[in-house]
């Protein structure tokens, strides 16, 4: 089955860097491409952009470009979150989601989802 | 940039109808996803394609999709209903915009 298995939780200080994994199995990983989003604490979900599974190319929403860097590895079927330079706004939970389609429709959801990854930043 | 609203709240009753709503711009020229997320939980798909439900959505959910505003319809909510509703639609970048959610209250 699909599954999206995502690194543990982490705590780190102001102005470090920070990792996130999303190791995918279950169907073939380069042709579902992977979005990040993110979740404050009590607050919704964010859209943080997306990473092609089969070209590398991300794509990054408005507020996530310049400390958010998207990357794969391939041999692993994992997609990477790095987050540089935290801050504390930055305290949130992550998530990784596969994105799927309708054949001949332009239509685009979420049909999969890790199961977070928790990140505090505290001095 | 495009938005979506949600009511920040709704409480229903065990066995009532409830009905979620998502309102933006010309929503009904876009295709609507809605997610729900239990407590402590990650977002799952319920509806997808403005109406359309992924295997293991009960067929108590239903969706629709007109003019501005989109419906979540719960039909003989139970308790493990509760949770919080997020739609989803995409704006012309293409970026995906969520909702605020609706938390849903079974009581």
């Amino acid at each position: 089955q699909v599954r999206l298995v995502q690194s543990g939780s982490q705590l780190q200080k102001p102005g470090a860097s920070v990792n996130l994994s999303c190791e995918a199995s279950g169907y073939t990983f380069i042709n579902y491409a992977i979005s990040w989003v993110r979740q404050a604490p009590g607050e919704g979900l964010e859209w943080m952009g997306w990473v092609n599974t089969n070209t590398g190319k991300a794509t990054y929403a408005q507020g996530f470009t310049g400390r958010f860097v998207f990357s794969l590895d391939h041999s692993v079927k994992t997609a990477h979150l790095q987050i540089r330079n935290l801050k504390a706004e930055d305290t949130a939970v992550y998530y990784c989601a596969r994105g799927n389609t309708v054949r001949g429709i332009q239509v685009y959801f979420f049909d999969y989802w890790g199961q977070g990854s928790l990140v505090s930043v505290s001095s | 940039s495009y938005d979506l609203t949600q009511p920040p709240s709704l409480s229903v009753s065990p066995g009532q109808t409830a009905s979620i709503s998502c309102s933006g711009d010309k929503l009904g020229d876009k295709f609507v996803s809605w997610y729900q997320q239990r407590p402590g939980q990650s977002p799952v798909l319920v509806i997808f394609q403005d109406d359309k439900r992924p295997s293991g959505t009960p067929e108590r959910f239903s969706g629709s999709n007109s003019g501005n505003t989109a419906t979540l319809t719960i039909s003989g909510t139970q308790a493990m209903d509760e949770a919080d509703y997020y739609c989803q639609a995409w704006d012309n970048t293409p970026a995906a915009v969520f909702g605020g959610g609706t938390q849903l209250t079974v009581l």
